[in-house]
């Protein structure tokens, strides 16, 4: 069975421009969450879709969104970017809620903003 | 609210030698917590988990974990290192609320000398 993919794997944007970054779940899984992880804080849950619909929602500004399509594929997005966005984005996948935390991480997509 | 410390950003081992990576963490519920490891340049993958059920738990490449409720701890360990075991890892701890929203410690970098 294929892994979790993401596309792209790197990326550079300027400043105040916006990114669409994509990820492609396990065949069969319905949640997807995102982590952003960089060197000063880490590890950091983004939000986590399932069947189309948020389900959490981590601690960031509303510059950044997702969504979840009917195939389970989910895409993110970061408006307006800043030096601190600049950062690996990690998408996870799950078979289904009950399965809690055993997720499968794609290889991420590293964005540099300049 | 959930929180994970790991002790030690950094640990050093022998090829051989015992592998001890430390791990505690902060639930207000019976918690779900992960060890996960990251190569240079790739996503997480899962070593393993506990979920309530024995609190020694086996996972994969030689590793396991035993939880420790009256300590809230969860180390991992590994009786003899491989140099393939060199990489970050990570803990991480799910409250187990419908999703899988995991909150993550601040990681610790193995390093394996010959």
């Amino acid at each position: 069975k294929a892994g979790v993919t993401q596309t792209p794997r790197y990326l550079i944007k300027t400043r105040g421009q916006q990114v669409t970054l994509s990820c492609s779940p396990i065949s069969g899984h319905r949640s997807v969450s995102w982590y952003q992880q960089t060197p000063g804080q880490g590890l950091q849950f983004l939000f986590e879709y399932f069947s189309e619909t948020q389900r959490n929602k981590g601690n960031f500004p509303g510059r950044f969104s997702g969504r979840q399509f009917s195939n389970s594929r989910s895409e993110m997005n970061v408006s307006t970017l800043e030096l601190g966005d600049s950062a690996l984005y990690l998408c996870a996948s799950s078979l289904e809620s009950s399965r809690v935390g055993e997720q499968y991480f794609g290889p991420g997509t590293r964005l540099t903003v300049t | 609210a959930q929180s994970v410390t790991q002790l030690g950003s950094h640990v050093s081992v022998s090829e051989g030698a015992l592998v001890l990576l430390r791990c505690n963490y902060s639930s207000s519920v019976p918690p779900y917590l992960f060890w996960y490891v990251q190569y240079p340049n790739q996503g997480l993958q899962l070593l393993l988990k506990y979920t309530s059920a024995a609190t020694l738990v086996k996972g994969i490449n030689g590793f396991e974990a035993e939880f420790k409720k009256s300590e809230t701890s969860f180390h991992l360990t590994k009786p003899s290192a491989h140099m393939s075991d060199a990489a970050e890892y990570f803990c991480a701890v799910s409250e187990g609320a419908a999703g899988n929203k995991l909150t993550f410690g601040g990681g610790t970098r193995v390093l394996v000398k010959p």
